[in-house]
């Protein structure tokens, strides 16, 4: 059971717009921690996608965005590509745990 | 630019130890913590620990009793071993460096980061 939650998986056609949720608590998202997204092409390693809720890294396009409001965060992604299709997992801080080291379960996202 | 690159043993028999390490190419080996995260088949990350240069560790507590990270300076190197493994441990383990280090962030306090360079990953099977 993951300390931050997300849901297994969300769809949408090319073109569109989704949204990837990351469900914390007081311990964590809800105590300012700063929350990042992973995005995991098959059969790779994970890239860092989105730091400090809403930046990204170098090369990573500006169709990907990053929100965070109360216990929760979001990755958005837009104009949808079949190349998007991945896992993405959210990362975060818990104070409870004292460690950076807290993922989400992952979300597996299909482009239709 | 910053690459990691990782090998160790592929196939281990239950009870036997996990033994993995990573080689940091490029850049800096001492500004940094570096971890170990591992990824079960069809499954999520998992953090396993993390050390820095000078050998501080700290481990994932359901972890902790099996794992060492260990570092070694003068080859830019850190490694990790689990002993007693069992099926469960069956994963691709994945070396990685913290960057963005806050040292106090949110209400709390705590060392934040996020893993901004990654290994290709090797996959541990354990089978007897």
């Amino acid at each position: 059971q993951s300390v931050l939650t997300q849901p297994p998986s969300v769809s949408g056609a090319p073109g569109q717009r989704v949204t990837i949720s990351c469900t914390g608590s007081s311990s964590n998202i809800g105590a300012d921690y700063d929350v990042h997204w992973y995005q995991q092409l098959p059969g790779t390693a994970p890239k860092l996608l989105i730091y400090r809720n809403n930046n990204r890294p170098s090369g990573v396009p500006d169709r990907f965005s990053g929100s965070k409001s109360g216990t929760s965060a979001s990755l958005a992604i837009t104009g949808l590509q079949a190349e998007d299709e991945a896992d993405y997992y959210c990362q975060s801080y818990d104070s409870s745990l004292s460690t950076s080291g807290v993922f989400g379960g992952g979300t597996k996202l299909t482009v239709l | 630019q910053v690459q990691l690159q990782q090998w160790g043993a592929g196939l281990l028999k239950p009870s036997e130890t996990l033994s993995l390490t990573c080689a940091v190419y490029g850049g800096s080996f001492s500004g940094y913590y570096w971890s170990w995260i591992r990824q079960p088949p069809g499954k999520g990350l998992e953090w396993i620990g993390e050390i820095n240069h000078s050998g501080s560790t700290n481990y994932s507590p359901s972890l902790k009793s099996r794992v060492t990270i260990s570092v070694d300076t003068s080859k830019n190197q850190f490694s990790l071993k689990l002993s007693s493994v069992t099926a469960a441990d069956t994963a691709v383990y994945y070396c990685a460096r913290e960057g963005g280090v806050v040292y106090w962030s949110g209400y709390y306090g705590g060392r934040t980061y996020y893993m901004d360079v990654w290994g290709k990953g090797a996959t541990v099977t354990v089978s007897s």
